[in-house]
């Protein structure tokens, strides 16, 4: 089992949708969590840290269950220019990339 | 933010030469930084770790006398990639972080390198 886990996607969804991904992870050591964006053959940026405690900022809310070992990411009100490559992240000393959700967000 | 640079950004070179990607810090120490290959369509593979002053520490699977990794001071780490072959040919990133968890990563704009 990897140990972190995404759906690939893609996510085909019309401008203005919300959409939701998860991502599992299974070192349940690990401590610190992320969602990167990636856009393609760029450096991956980081979108928002993920907190037992929820973190919101803007359309975009991340979350942290640790009890079932997975974290999300919900974006509403899509845009355009959301459209990229959503990597989940976890670990504590490395750093464990998921293989990344692929969102297209259309007109 | 903090930046990290990292150079050439694309290589094209012949099978059996070897490849030199840089990747500094420019505003703040790295304590540690991570070397990453990227396959099309595929997740960021984690190579090595870096610390400064230390030999890295290699990924499974990742052979560490093809992929020389060099971290002498904490702000420059090198990733050589030796005779070259074709199937090396892939995106490299790096990052770096300050903190001693290695919470934020800031990472280099990539490496696309090309063997003929």
């Amino acid at each position: 089992r990897k140990e972190v886990e995404q759906d690939p996607g893609p996510f085909n969804v019309p401008e203005g949708a919300t959409v939701a991904f998860n991502c599992t992870y299974s070192n349940s050591a690990s401590q610190s969590f992320f969602w990167y964006r990636q856009d393609c053959r760029k450096e991956p940026k980081l979108l928002m840290s993920v907190y037992s405690s929820g973190n919101e900022d803007g359309r975009f809310t991340a979350q942290l269950n640790r009890a079932s070992q997975y974290i999300s990411l919900l974006i509403r009100d899509s845009k355009l220019s959301d459209s990229a490559t959503y990597l989940c992240v976890g670990g504590g000393f490395k750093t464990i990339f998921g293989a990344g959700t692929r969102l297209f967000v259309k007109a | 933010g903090a930046v990290v640079s990292q150079h050439p950004s694309r290589v094209i070179c012949k099978s059996g030469t070897s490849v030199k990607i840089e990747c500094r810090s420019l505003d703040f120490q790295a304590t540690t930084m991570f070397w990453y290959r990227q396959f099309p369509k595929q997740s960021l593979m984690l190579m090595a770790t870096s610390n400064e002053g230390s030999k890295a520490t290699y990924e499974q699977g990742v052979e560490k006398d093809k992929f020389l990794i060099n971290h002498a001071s904490l702000t420059l780490s090198t990733l050589t990639v030796t005779s070259a072959h074709p199937e090396d040919s892939s995106f490299y990133i790096c990052s770096a972080t300050q903190g001693a968890n290695n919470e934020k990563l800031f990472f280099g704009s990539g490496t696309q390198l090309s063997v003929l």
